[in-house]
């Protein structure tokens, strides 16, 4: 699976929208982005995920860029809620594929 | 609603001792995982399994074996516990094909 690279942490004001990155410049054509976001002290939580497409649902928008090296997890509107560690992954599919993580990006959503 | 459980959310072993974390889950899934995370060194992949009696090491297997004889179960046992392996323990499940993994809410594992 290609790796990932997410800044260390990062910042946003409440009720701004907060941007997200990642490079994952070595994903192969049939590799998916997803992420994943970690409030303290529980289990990481499926938000949303791509292929080629910008994606969005109820609780983020998800942009690829055009060759697919990296991506960016939006958050329209951040709350205090939405401070967690935020994960990037590749996911190369196989019936038994890893689902491996990385450090991720601590974001602080501040009033 | 989904659920993956955790046995114990909190769990104090002696040095020496075998230990077993279990991991239910209700929602029929092929794919199992157990993690460890530590502070500065993220999520980190023990073991996984992709159906009953399968299984597969992850980034850090050792010390560590696992167990799956029925497809909602998913055991991981230290078979001899050491300080080291003081760490938060996470179970997730997920259907083939599909990244989105459903997680326990974690085990905290203390070895004294």
């Amino acid at each position: 699976d290609a790796k990932t690279t997410q800044p260390p942490s990062m910042d946003c004001a409440e009720g701004r929208a907060a941007n997200l990155p990642c490079n994952h410049s070595t994903i192969s054509g049939n590799e998916y982005v997803y992420w994943y976001r970690q409030i303290h002290s529980q289990g990481p939580q499926y938000i949303i995920h791509g292929l080629k497409n910008n994606e969005t649902n109820e609780m983020a928008s998800l942009i690829i860029t055009e060759d697919r090296k990296s991506s960016t997890l939006i958050l329209p509107h951040a709350t205090l809620r939405d401070t967690a560690v935020y994960y990037c992954i590749v996911i190369s599919f196989g019936s038994n594929y890893k689902l491996t993580f990385g450090k991720g990006t601590l974001l602080t959503v501040n009033p | 609603d989904v659920k993956v459980t955790q046995s114990s959310r909190y769990l104090v072993k002696r040095t020496g001792e075998k230990v077993f974390l279990e991991c239910v889950q209700d929602m029929d899934h092929e794919n199992m995982f157990w993690y460890r995370q530590d502070p500065g060194l993220g999520l980190r992949l023990i073991y996984f399994s992709y159906d009953v009696k399968m299984k597969e090491k992850g980034d850090i297997p050792e010390g560590y074996s696992v167990s799956r004889e029925k497809k909602e179960r998913f055991s991981l046992i230290l078979e001899s516990a050491s300080t080291n392996q003081t760490s938060m323990y996470l179970c997730a499940s997920s259907l083939p094909w599909t990244g989105e993994a459903f997680f326990g809410q974690g085990t905290r594992l203390t070895v004294v």
